[in-house]
């Protein structure tokens, strides 16, 4: 199976701060990778696919890239609905794997 | 629009079989090239891919849970199944459907909490 690793595994931030996370893939997966969001007690959300493209309808502040192994997603300017846990997931190939997830907190 | 709902059991008793249904509206299961999948997610803990079949009945699974997962079409009434055998305590999660085009998860259920206990 190929491992995702993402990172921080937490970080606090204030509303107004740009974020940063990172996925690390254990062999190269191309651009199959995706970005989810997921607050308390809700269905993750889909916000970035194919490691860069914005779903229509996720704020412009949501921002993917990378290929490869290594990725980014970037929170230009946080704010207060973007407090949740973010989960990179490979789609390269069978089985599909999600990194264990990064907790934005205030 | 796309929305997905699972429904089922709440609790399962050990060494049974689970069994999932997600009805999907907005779209036909059987037309434009989706994939349909069940994830889940253990209290506290990350996302499990259980599997995905395809909009002609071709399925993959986790190899993780092969030996005890099923998941199917029901066309005639728009659903989609999960069929998940010989349950212990470490299936207990929730359970979420998805369906997108291939490569991703894009429309998801609300989940549903499934306890495995006696």
């Amino acid at each position: 199976d190929i491992q995702m690793t993402q990172s921080p595994s937490s970080l606090s931030a204030s509303v107004g701060d740009r974020v940063i996370i990172t996925c690390r893939a254990s062999q190269s997966i191309s651009s199959f990778l995706n970005w989810y969001q997921q607050t308390s007690g809700k269905a993750p959300r889909l916000l970035i696919y194919a490691a860069s493209s914005l779903l229509s309808g996720v704020p412009s502040r949501f921002s993917g890239s990378g290929s490869g192994t290594d990725f980014t997603l970037t929170i230009g300017s946080l704010q207060p609905e973007d407090f949740a846990t973010y989960y990179c997931q490979q789609s390269y190939t069978v089985p599909w794997t999600f990194g264990l997830g990064t907790k934005v907190e205030i | 629009q796309v929305q997905l709902q699972e429904s089922g059991p709440g609790l399962v008793k050990p060494s049974q079989t689970l069994s999932l249904i997600c009805t999907v509206s907005g779209v036909s299961i059987r037309g434009g090239s989706y994939y349909w999948s069940w994830i889940r997610q253990r209290p506290g803990k990350g996302l499990e891919w259980i599997g995905y079949t395809s909009d002609s009945g071709t399925a993959d699974y986790n190899p993780s849970l092969q030996s005890r997962v099923t998941i199917s079409l029901a066309t005639s009434q728009n659903q989609f199944s999960l069929n998940l055998t010989s349950l212990t305590a470490a299936d207990t999660a929730f359970y979420f459907c998805a369906g997108s085009g291939k490569r991703m998860l894009k429309h998801w259920g609300q989940g549903i909490l499934v306890s495995v206990t006696s």
